[in-house]
């Protein structure tokens, strides 16, 4: 359990469909991550937020859309996905963004399938 | 282009050791961080390392070597449960994590 929990954990959804992830961070820090996770690949940093502001917006597509309304809250709203992106999808908050030993935590991921 | 090598997957043996290594070129450094993720679950923090040297923690210990962009996690009385992907991170000069895609390591009796 590393504080950081996300829901649901398996998401199988069609191309038209509309859903959202959620990420909730019980550990009282500043920054929340959304990465992507595919197979033998690095983690693709998605989104940054900082203190509720987005921060960083890797060039990921719109049918991707972040909302932070506060701290300990972060969502990943989805419509009109392509098949390749069924990935992991983990997020991760730290204390701040940007800070020198910033280490990052995780939580379990959704696991994505867009049909 | 910002790069981090790591072997795709290793195997070896409960009991012994491994050593899992990762190279790096990126723009700037600012700290190296190892984790470890099981399949299916979060990636957990193990260590980071700014300054050059050994940091040793229990059977775990990670290496590095700026000078040659190079690190090493270093793992000692193999256990089944460590059978997982070990990812490598380098934090550059922007203060942005630059990630390797994880080196799967495989535990056998």
């Amino acid at each position: 359990e590393t504080g950081v929990t996300q829901t649901p954990r398996h998401l199988v959804m069609g191309m038209t469909n509309k859903k959202s992830l959620k990420c909730e961070q019980h550990l009282g820090h500043n920054a929340m991550y959304w990465y992507k996770q595919s197979a033998k690949k690095p983690l693709e940093l998605m989104f940054v937020y900082n203190f509720k502001e987005q921060t960083e917006n890797n060039s990921v597509p719109s049918r991707f859309s972040p909302e932070c309304p506060n701290s300990s809250h972060l969502f990943l709203h989805l419509h009109t996905l392509q098949p390749e992106d069924s990935a992991l999808y983990l997020c991760a908050s730290s204390q701040v963004s940007g800070g020198a030993t910033d280490t990052q935590y995780f939580g379990p991921g959704t696991r994505l399938t867009v049909l | 282009g910002q790069n981090i090598d790591q072997p795709t997957e290793m195997t070896a043996t409960e009991g012994a050791i491994v050593q899992i290594n990762c190279t790096y070129q990126t723009s700037g450094f600012n700290g190296l961080f190892w984790y470890q993720q099981h399949a299916g679950e979060a990636p957990t923090f193990l260590s980071y390392n700014v300054l050059d040297g050994l940091e040793e923690k229990g059977r775990f210990s990670s290496f590095l070597s700026r000078s040659k962009g190079y690190s090493y996690l270093l793992l000692k009385e193999l256990q089944m449960k460590d059978s997982a992907s070990y990812l490598c991170a380098v934090l550059d000069s922007n203060y942005q994590l630059i990630w390797g895609a994880g080196t799967k390591l495989i535990i056998k009796p």
